[in-house]
């Protein structure tokens, strides 16, 4: 069964720290995965999207990581913002994109 | 980035009316575009995909008679919820997918809508 499983489930961190969200998945076959965050109440938008070579991508302070031999992805958000509150979704896709595994998203709160 | 505009962004029926939510891309042409619903604290719960000029294909366990989905050019799809219910509260979010040289389709998401059924 194709599952992608993020942790942890909520996060709170203050305002200027890193922190790092985990994904793991079981999609297979592979065709890329993508990182989105989402503000309560609006729809994702996209951070990254990575190909099984690409083993990291970067987009601004939003660095992604990509170990496609243990299935496994991070994110890693450096100097943190109030803004950066939002929840952040794994998203794995198979067949050149068309079929998508959502994770459950992880619920990062930054405080200042 | 490619744009996929959703509208309305929220929206309050009574019971038993119908509600119907667009979905445009911008920039490109969609000839599929996929409708999803989220709960609360919970992730996106894949509903129907929308093809241009066919019949949508819907996920196990969405009735196709209550969410009427309609693809009828290739940046414009709707999605109409008829006869709603308390329980057809949730927020409701379309994307679409431009392909991208090199890494297959991403997908573009909509600002979702909002709906409220009293």
């Amino acid at each position: 069964k194709n599952q992608v499983e993020q942790s942890p489930q909520s996060l709170i961190i203050l305002e200027g720290k890193n922190c790092t969200l985990q994904c793991n998945y079981t999609v297979s076959p592979f065709s890329n995965l993508r990182w989105y965050k989402q503000d309560t109440g609006r729809g994702p938008v996209s951070l990254t999207i990575m190909t099984f070579s690409e083993n990291t991508k970067s987009n601004g302070r939003y660095t992604a990581t990509l170990d496609a031999d243990t299935k496994q992805s991070s994110l890693h958000i450096t100097a943190s913002q109030l803004s950066d509150s939002a929840s952040y979704i794994c998203v794995v896709s198979q067949n050149a994109g068309n079929m998508l595994t959502f994770g459950g998203g992880t619920r990062l709160m930054v405080k200042p | 980035g490619a744009v996929v505009s959703q509208h309305p962004s929220w929206v309050i029926c009574k019971s038993g009316t119908s509600v119907k939510i667009e979905c445009r891309s911008l920039d490109f042409q969609a000839t599929t575009m996929f409708w999803y619903r989220q709960f609360p604290k919970q992730s996106l719960m894949l509903m129907a995909t929308s093809n241009e000029g066919s019949k949508a294909t819907y996920e196990q366990g969405v009735e196709k008679d209550k969410f009427l989905i309609n693809h009828a050019s290739l940046t414009l799809s709707t999605l109409t919820v008829t006869s709603a219910h308390p329980e057809d509260s949730s927020f409701y979010i379309c994307s679409a997918s431009p392909m991208l040289e090199g890494q297959g389709l991403e997908a573009f998401f909509g600002q979702g809508t909002r709906l409220t059924v009293v």
